[in-house]
């Protein structure tokens, strides 16, 4: 049973589209993550949610919302994609309320064209 | 803010040689360390962690890894290298007491030579 799993593996779309990507862990975790791998493979933190609330939200673009249906899922939907977009999106989960082992899925492959 | 440095971009090893990645972190009290490994078209699965106590920890894979304070380091370390060995390497500081992400460094892509 995977811990962290994505929805698409691979997304390829136009510019100026809408998507969404999925994320649910089963480990009963209370905090999820969406991190960034850009084309050098460096990951940035974008989001994390804390039992449904916004914890932190980096320098990242209006046009990215994390949204938590509950605490088992955080979808990171985007709007008006740009080509600056393309890069590898990882969601990740760990308990709530200090660092701890973050487990993370196995990443979406998102291409603007 | 905390940072984290991985100074050798690609490090190559012949098979059965040891290997060392270096990382050092930036960070004003004692920080949560991790090594992550990511195989090509694969997510990160955490190699080993340093949250407090002995600072020789072990990991997965026949890994290990020093933290050292003075010098603001954490290198990973493994007495031999196998083929499938080969992958990036990821050092990440957490900060304690908060839900906050991990701050990565650029990672250290390694190349096994036969």
């Amino acid at each position: 049973d995977t811990a962290v799993s994505q929805t698409p593996k691979y997304l390829v779309t136009q510019m100026g589209n809408d998507k969404s990507i999925k994320c649910e862990q089963n480990l009963g975790h209370d905090t999820m993550y969406w991190y960034k791998q850009d084309s050098k493979k460096f990951l940035k933190i974008m989001f994390s949610y804390n039992n449904k609330e916004l914890i932190i939200n980096e320098t990242v673009p209006n046009r990215f919302s994390p949204k938590s249906p509950d605490k088992a899922h955080l979808n990171l939907h985007i709007n008006s994609l740009e080509l600056g977009d393309s890069a590898v999106y990882f969601c990740a989960s760990s308990q709530a309320q200090s660092v701890s082992i973050q487990y993370f899925g196995a990443g979406t492959r998102l291409s603007v064209l | 803010a905390q940072s984290v440095t991985q100074p050798d971009i690609h490090i190559t090893v012949s098979e059965g040689a040891s290997l060392e990645l270096r990382c050092n972190y930036s960070y004003g009290a004692t920080p949560y360390l991790f090594w992550y490994v990511q195989s090509p078209g694969q997510g990160l699965q955490l190699l080993l962690k340093y949250f407090s106590g002995d600072t020789l920890v072990q990991g997965i894979k026949g890994f290990e890894a020093e933290f050292k304070r003075s010098q603001s380091s954490f290198n990973l370390r493994k007495p031999s290298v196998h083929w499938s060995d080969a992958a990036e390497y990821f050092c990440a500081v957490g900060v304690r007491g908060g839900a906050d992400g991990l701050t990565f460094g650029k990672g250290t892509h390694l190349i096994i030579q036969p």
